[in-house]
């Protein structure tokens, strides 16, 4: 069964560090998200990612975010300069149409 | 308000028992329902899209009430292999992508 796959599965980084967190995203799949959730807290959505364009962000995605599809597999997410609070797990979803999204099993980030 | 609530539980049930759990949203303009799983530490798991008029996999049965807006799942026979946190997830279209989340009801079946 095709699935989305992640790496790092897990990330440790100084603050203000910049990351990279990489996603392969189901084969045949068009829609393309990123959420994270704090330890204990819901999983909060970041970005959606639609025809090589974000299509909606959120107010935690700041100027330190970015998304980029760099080939025709991969999708990935860069923090510019992490911060403590940006300790989470991350988790990569796509989906062929704007329903049943499927999710990686997530990288988890430890900023120190 | 929140956009999508849930009892964060814990519900402890025994094996073979039946539980329900409840998820109110406050949108009206939402279209679209699911319940996911979580495991600890693990990605969110599609368990079933909810339909309008109800639907059944196995042992789970989702409803939606539009009208009071709510969407609710009913496990039968509980496994222990049911334990996990439940979410509710519910998503707008119109212009938006996005999955809002529930907290999750965390549920444990005890032997």
């Amino acid at each position: 069964e095709p699935e989305v796959t992640q790496t790092p599965s897990h990330q440790v980084t100084q603050m203000g560090q910049e990351v990279i967190l990489r996603c392969v995203p189901i084969s045949n799949h068009l829609y393309f998200y990123w959420y994270r959730q704090i330890l204990g807290q819901k999983v909060e959505f970041l970005v959606s990612f639609y025809n090589n364009e974000i299509s909606e962000k959120s107010e935690i995605f700041d100027d330190q975010f970015s998304v980029e599809r760099p080939d025709g597999s991969n999708f990935t997410l860069k923090i510019r300069s992490t911060k403590l609070e940006d300790s989470a797990m991350y988790f990569c979803a796509s989906s062929d149409r704007e329903n049943e999204q499927f999710f990686g099993p997530g990288t988890r980030l430890t900023v120190l | 308000r929140k956009e999508v609530e849930q009892d964060p539980g814990p519900f402890n049930v025994p094996e073979g028992a039946t539980v329900a759990f409840n998820c109110t949203y406050s949108n009206s303009a939402s279209q679209s329902f699911f319940w996911y799983r979580q495991d600890c530490r693990k990605e969110p798991k599609l368990l079933m899209s909810v339909y309008s008029s109800g639907n059944e996999d196995g042992r789970f049965t989702a409803q939606l009430n539009r009208a009071s807006q709510y969407i609710s799942l009913l496990i039968r026979d509980s496994k222990l292999s049911d334990s996990a946190t439940y979410l509710c997830v519910v998503h707008r279209s119109s212009g938006t992508y996005k999955y809002i989340f529930g907290t999750g009801t965390r549920l444990k079946v005890l032997a």
